[in-house]
């Protein structure tokens, strides 16, 4: 069964523009990571946010978490054609097997 | 390293043949696990392994389902028999010191059974 949901289910904007992504989960974690998978190929690491962790950063990816409530967004700003994939968060609970869980991901895409 | 590497990149073969899907891990790594990602069901958890050893296979299917990691550089996940409703992309990925840490992912074997 799926812990962490994204939403929307699918994002379509231009070149330039920012695109957020977010996850909701039902139980507590450990910590929260963003995952990004082109078109038939394998699931690549962004970002790992721990639970006492608020925002982090890398390059263009900015992610946010509120452990109260239980969300996190993936914020791509000046987007490009090459960002087009699809992302997936995937939790990881607390007092659990520290297994991550993935989301059924957003579909990005960006038009040149 | 060349990451995670998994073979075949896909397969095609008629219900009820064995079908044999191969993962070698990154060096070094203590943990590996077997995911099944299909449109309906989104990405779900088949097995893991700490050190070779099978941790948790409760998200295997059925018994026509079996994993093994006969040593830290090499794992199968084998269908016997296959059915149509396997047909999915079969990832292996691999992290040290567990899932609470980065998993890194092979590229995927595509199994169409017909």
């Amino acid at each position: 069964s799926q812990q962490g949901e994204e939403d929307p289910q699918a994002l379509s904007i231009q070149e330039g523009e920012n695109a957020t992504m977010n996850c909701s989960y039902k139980t507590s974690i450990n910590n929260l990571q963003w995952y990004r998978q082109n078109s038939g190929r394998g699931l690549v690491h962004l970002i790992l946010i721990r639970s006492n962790e608020r925002e982090k950063h890398s390059g263009r990816l900015r992610v946010t978490l509120d452990t109260s409530k239980k969300s996190s967004s993936l914020l791509i700003t000046a987007s490009r054609a090459a960002d087009t994939a699809s992302y997936f968060c995937a939790t990881v609970t607390s007092g659990g097997s520290y297994i991550p869980t993935f989301g059924r991901g957003t579909s990005l895409i960006v038009h040149p | 390293d060349a990451g995670v590497i998994q073979s075949p990149r896909h397969e095609v073969t008629e219900m009820g043949q064995e079908v044999t899907l191969r993962c070698k891990p990154i060096s070094g790594h203590d943990y590996l696990f077997w995911y099944r990602q299909t449109m309906m069901r989104g990405l779900e958890l088949l097995i893991y392994f700490n050190n070779n050893v099978p941790i948790d296979d409760s998200g295997m299917p059925e018994d026509r389902f079996s994993a093994k990691m006969p040593n830290a550089s090499f794992s199968t996940l084998k269908i016997q028999p296959s059915e149509p409703r396997d047909s999915a992309v079969y990832f292996c990925a691999s992290s040290l010191g567990g899932g609470a840490n980065v998993l890194t992912f092979g590229a995927g074997s595509r199994l169409t059974v017909l």
